[in-house]
């Protein structure tokens, strides 16, 4: 199975802050790969897809890069409402995997 | 509005079995492969399987063999049954929409329903 990795584990930043998180494949998974956030209690909400889509109604400070083992999901600008968790996962083929998380709190 | 709702958590005991369902309101059920993700209590998301709108399934390697995920086109039901039951499979399971995003189809879990809680513990 391809294993996702996550840095960092967690960060503490400001209202305003541009904040990126990185995600690893231990293969190359080309653009098979999302970004997702989940608040404390709720049910994940997707925000990029194929690496470096936004989905549909969200908001255009989220933006996604990368390609084959490397990828970044980047906050331009840091609202109150992005403090969350947030995990990558590769859908490039079966067992998909999702990486350990990213914990974005206030700094 | 796509509405998913995850039914059928409970505490169980390990080395049982447990069925869990997921309904959905609001859109073309058949249409659409959906996965079923979970996550331990205070822990990060787990892919667990996924079903294709034709029936083909995929499965963690953590659950092969003991899980079985299926579907209901008639029903809008999608369905995990879980055997042998162990403390490491206790979480919040999530059904997830799959929509094959874009030109050219990506895999993106944009519909999830709210969860429902298994314990397994004796």
């Amino acid at each position: 199975a391809i294993q996702m990795t996550q840095s960092p584990s967690s960060l503490s930043a400001s209202v305003g802050d541009r904040v990126t998180i990185t995600c690893r494949a231990s293969q190359d998974v080309g653009n098979d790969l999302g970004w997702y956030q989940q608040k404390p209690g709720k049910a994940p909400k997707l925000l990029i897809f194929a690496a470096s889509s936004l989905q549909s109604g969200v908001p255009s400070r989220f933006s996604g890069g990368g390609s084959g083992t490397d990828f970044t999901l980047t906050i331009s600008s840091l609202q109150p409402e992005d403090f969350a968790t947030y995990y990558c996962l590769q859908d490039y083929n079966y067992p998909f995997t999702f990486g350990p998380g990213t914990k974005v709190d206030i700094k | 509005d796509v509405q998913l709702v995850e039914s059928g958590g409970n505490l169980i005991q390990p080395g049982g079995s447990l069925r869990l369902s997921c309904v959905d309101s609001g859109f073309t059920f058949s249409g659409y492969s959906m996965n079923w993700v979970r996550q331990a209590p205070g822990k990060g998301l787990e892919w667990v399987s996924h079903i294709s709108s034709s029936g083909t399934t995929y499965y963690a390697d953590s659950v092969k063999g003991r899980f079985t995920t299926s579907r209901d086109n008639a029903k809008n039901s999608l369905f995990l049954q879980m055997n042998s039951l162990r403390a490491e499979d206790t979480g919040v399971y999530y059904c997830a929409r799959d929509s094959s995003c874009g030109t050219y189809r990506y895999s993106c879990f944009d519909s999830w329903g709210q969860g429902t809680l298994v314990t397994v513990s004796s």
